[in-house]
């Protein structure tokens, strides 16, 4: 596809469920990121996969969060025994190069294209 | 917690006039981002400014960086109803792929 994907687009949930968000990047993107937007804030990083590797999970809330990218494209965010906390709009981004870790060069820049993400609602 | 932050929190202005927004950050970066939300959708790419420039143009948006304040500016001339959005800068720190995004400023033009 053109963009970034991502599906449901809208997801409501009962306390105590597990629910699971998928993300479709761009064609040939190596890197995939997650990011949790609360009502009115900024988004905030969750984790970050390099193919199907995942470089930095420090952005979970919590062990009840988890993420995958088995091969290297699409990407699952699970989410167990839902809270009510939990409930934000979830986005996907992904980008085509990859900076090594521990070199940033100063012209080193992904640009991050984002889907229109996933509302969880959690009841 | 998020790195930067916006200010104002809300602006409001009539069609026509200019718009500026401003962003605090904490640490030493790679560049940073802006980028607008409209209500409903994702975010969308509008400038990077890397840490070694001080001013950008896009269009009828101009960034200005200043690292040793760590702040930035957001500059969007003769504003259109079209505007009208909410938007974040994000900061790319000096290692790292992460963005870290501010809790954005909302955007209101008047038509």
């Amino acid at each position: 596809g053109a963009g970034v994907s991502q599906s449901p687009r809208y997801k409501v949930a009962k306390r105590g469920q597990d629910v699971a968000l998928r993300c479709d990047p761009i064609s040939g993107h190596v890197s995939l990121f997650w990011y949790q937007q609360a009502l009115g804030q900024g988004p905030e990083f969750l984790t970050y996969f390099q193919n199907e590797a995942q470089l930095d999970k420090s952005g979970l809330p919590s062990d009840r969060f988890f993420a995958e990218r088995p091969e290297g494209s699409v990407s699952t965010l699970k989410i167990q025994r839902t809270q009510q906390e939990d409930s934000a709009v979830y986005l996907c981004a992904s980008s085509l190069y990859l900076i090594p870790p521990g070199q940033g060069a100063i012209d080193s820049y992904n640009e991050q294209f984002f889907g229109p993400g996933t509302r969880l609602t959690v009841l | 917690s998020q790195q930067g932050e916006e200010d104002p929190q809300a602006l409001s202005i009539q069609e026509g006039e200019n718009a500026t927004m401003n962003c605090s950050y904490k640490t030493s970066i790679n560049n940073l981002q802006w980028y607008r939300q409209n209500s409903g959708r994702g975010l969308v790419h509008l400038i990077l400014i890397r840490s070694n420039e001080r001013e950008k143009h896009s269009g009828r948006l101009r960034v200005t960086l200043d690292t040793s304040k760590k702040s930035s500016s957001l500059l969007i001339t003769a504003s259109r109803a079209a505007d009208t959005a909410s938007y974040f800068c994000a900061v790319r720190r000096e290692y790292g792929n992460k963005l870290v995004f501010g809790a954005g400023t909302i955007l209101r033009v008047k038509s």
